[in-house]
């Protein structure tokens, strides 16, 4: 079955970075793309960008860009997230999802990632 | 950036209501709109796309209707494995891609 699974939780000093992997399975991963989505504690979703996994062509939302890198290993069937200069109001859960494209519904998410950012 | 409304926030409801949640969309966006659910600790999932297309395995009393700036999803007879957060998205303009603030759905 199709399947997106995160890596795990991590924390993080403010001013870091942190790298977040999300791994295919089930499907050809060069035929859609990844979104990342992310959601703080007790909030609502927040999309941060997508990538091509065939052309490695990336969108950010203009929020995270300079600070957001969204990369693939085709290799591997896997989706990286980086995302620098962490602050305390990075704290949240990442998820990645697929997409047939950028303009695009997400189906399935993976199972998230947190991320917290503290001192 | 297109902002995604949704109502109510909360809706209080009892196994078996009809429950109707609205997503409303601060310029038209056609039909690129989809519905997710989401249980606590989870990720979300999709129920809806295209407003109204019912993604394979999701159950027939989920619907949802609309178009241009209206949209809603109804739940025809609210089971007990419906009470969760259910959050609309637009697909029509980017970036960013939004999501509306989502709509609690908790026993009565």
């Amino acid at each position: 079955q199709v399947q997106l699974v995160q890596s795990g939780a991590e924390v993080q000093k403010p001013g870091a970075s942190v790298k977040v992997s999300c791994k295919a399975s089930g499907y050809t991963f060069t035929n859609y793309g990844i979104s990342w989505v992310r959601q703080a504690p007790g909030q609502g979703l927040e999309w941060m960008g997508w990538i091509s996994a065939f052309v490695g062509n990336t969108n950010y939302a203009e929020k995270f860009q300079g600070r957001v890198t969204m990369t693939t290993d085709t290799s591997a069937n896997i989706a990286y997230m980086e995302l620098r200069s962490l602050r305390s109001d990075d704290t949240a859960v990442y998820y990645c999802a697929r997409s047939s494209a950028l303009i695009s519904w997400f189906d399935p998410w993976g199972q998230g990632t947190l991320v917290t950012v503290s001192s | 950036d297109i902002q995604m409304t949704q109502s109510p926030s909360t809706l209080s409801a009892s196994v078996g209501d009809r429950v109707i949640i609205t997503c409303r969309a601060s310029q038209s966006i056609s039909d690129w709109l989809a519905w997710y659910q989401q249980k606590p600790g989870k990720a979300p999932k999709l129920l809806i796309y295209k407003a109204s297309s019912l993604q394979i395995g999701v159950p027939s009393r989920f619907s949802g209707s609309g178009s241009g700036t209206e949209f809603t999803l109804t739940i025809s007879s609210l089971q007990p494995d419906d009470f969760a957060t259910y959050y609309c998205q637009q697909y029509s303009s980017y970036p960013p891609l939004t999501f509306g603030g989502g709509t609690k759905v908790e026993i009565k």
